[in-house]
This record gives structure tokens, C-alpha cells and sequence, in this order.
């Protein structure tokens, strides 16, 4: 939606290096999810942060409220790792709704 | 602990014609979700319940589009009389207010094609 933006729309990676995604929003948001859609268009949960960083295994991401943004960076990319990303802020509304970026598709080259 | 579930997992319709997606959340999630992505974009909300109550259906196109949650548990989205720009992924998704996350968590959608 309007309210989030996602960048890079797309990415290439060779195996082993690493790069970072990054949202920006022009709201604020109470808190971020990250997802990857899978090769069955499943939406797998990366992170859920309210605030600070995260880390899970090569994934680490950060989350600032009140400067509007959060990244996602990748490191030691793997074949694995190919997909479609997606962020989404919750703006704190009732309920957590979320508002969605357009995705980042990342390609991991052997 | 099961994800949540829907079905069917694909649909093929003329135009004009009606289809329901079935979503079953996850166990005690008693807010549940529906999305709708358009190829190559992200979700964007239709409807959410907390247990059976609407809380908001202002996406919803509301003349061809219906979402129930009887029991505040599973529930279905209906579309009557189908249109081309209804082809997309309809995604349902539930969380919990209980903690201080409302982490969402997804099925694995149900695609869409209106010919």
C-alpha cells in the first residue's frame, strides 16, 4: 500500500554475499513484520518487532518507530534463500492490521 | 500446533460466477484475517473479525464480496458473480491479543483465476 515502501523491488545475490532490504513508512507504526513467500506461495514469519533488532541465524533485522523504517539484511546467501520478501507495519490500529510493501524478489546465483 | 488452514488451495472460474474460500485459523487466535494479493503486489485487507464481530470491512467490495465467522472461528469469504479483476491469491490470517504481540501468521492462500 501507499504507506509502505519497499525497496529494492528486485535483487540478485551470488552465493555467500550478503545485501539488506529496507521499508520505509510514512506513517508511524507500532511495530514491522518480515515474510518470505515460499515456492508454494506460503508467507513464512521472519520477524515481528516492536522496536530494536532481531537476529535469526543469517537474517537480521531492525526496526526504528520514530524514524519511520526497517531493514532486513541477509548475510552468507544461500540458493535457499530465493523468494519473494515482504514487510508489513502495523499501524496500531485495533487489532494490528497491516499494511504491506510491494515485496522485494531476490535471486540467489550459485 | 497447526497453521492456519484454507481451502481450496485453487480455483478456476468464468466470469459471473460465485466461489467461497474457507480459512481455519490457529487455536485460540480469536482475530482472523482475509487478503487479498494481486499478482505481484503485496496483501491488501479485505476484512477482519475479532471472534464472530466485523471490526472492519470498509475493502471490502461489499455489492459481490461476503465474509462470515459464525462462531467465531472459521470463516468463509464468498465472492457472487465473479469478475476478471477478482483474479488474485486470497490469503486468511489469524493472531492473538493476548501478549504484547499481534504477530500475524498466514495460510497458504487460496489462487484465484476469473477467466
Amino acid at each position: 500500500g501507499d504507506q509502505v515502501e519497499q525497496s529494492p523491488s528486485a535483487l540478485s545475490l551470488h552465493e555467500g554475499t550478503g545485501s539488506a532490504l529496507r521499508c520505509n513508512f510514512t506513517t508511524t507504526m507500532r511495530a514491522v513484520q518480515w515474510f518470505r513467500k515460499n515456492s508454494r506461495g506460503s508467507l513464512i514469519n521472519l520477524f515481528y518487532l516492536a522496536s530494536g533488532t532481531k537476529e535469526n541465524g543469517r537474517l537480521k533485522s531492525a526496526f526504528d518507530s520514530k524514524e519511520r523504517y526497517s531493514t532486513l539484511h541477509i548475510r552468507d546467501a544461500q540458493l535457499e534463500d530465493s523468494g519473494t520478501y515482504f514487510c508489513a507495519g502495523d499501524r496500531g490500529s485495533a487489532l494490528g492490521r497491516l499494511h504491506f510493501g510491494a515485496g522485494t524478489q531476490l535471486i540467489v546465483i550459485p | 500446533e497447526a497453521g492456519v488452514t484454507q481451502s481450496p488451495r485453487y480455483a478456476v472460474l468464468q466470469e459471473g460466477q460465485a466461489v467461497s474460500f474457507w480459512c481455519d485459523p490457529i487455536s485460540g487466535h480469536d482475530t482472523l484475517y482475509w487478503y487479498q494479493q494481486p499478482r505481484d503486489q503485496g496483501p491488501q485487507l479485505l476484512v477482519y473479525f475479532r471472534d464472530e464481530a466485523v471490526i472492519d470491512n470498509s475493502q471490502l467490495p461489499s455489492d459481490r464480496f461476503s465474509a462470515v465467522r459464525p462462531k467465531g472461528t472459521n470463516s468463509t469469504l464468498k465472492i457472487q458473480s465473479a469478475k476478471q479483476g477478482d483474479t488474485a491469491t486470497y490469503l486468511c490470517a489469524s493472531s492473538s491479543r493476548g501478549g504484547s504481540s499481534y504477530e500475524q501468521y498466514f495460510g497458504p492462500g487460496t489462487r484465484l483465476t476469473v477467466l
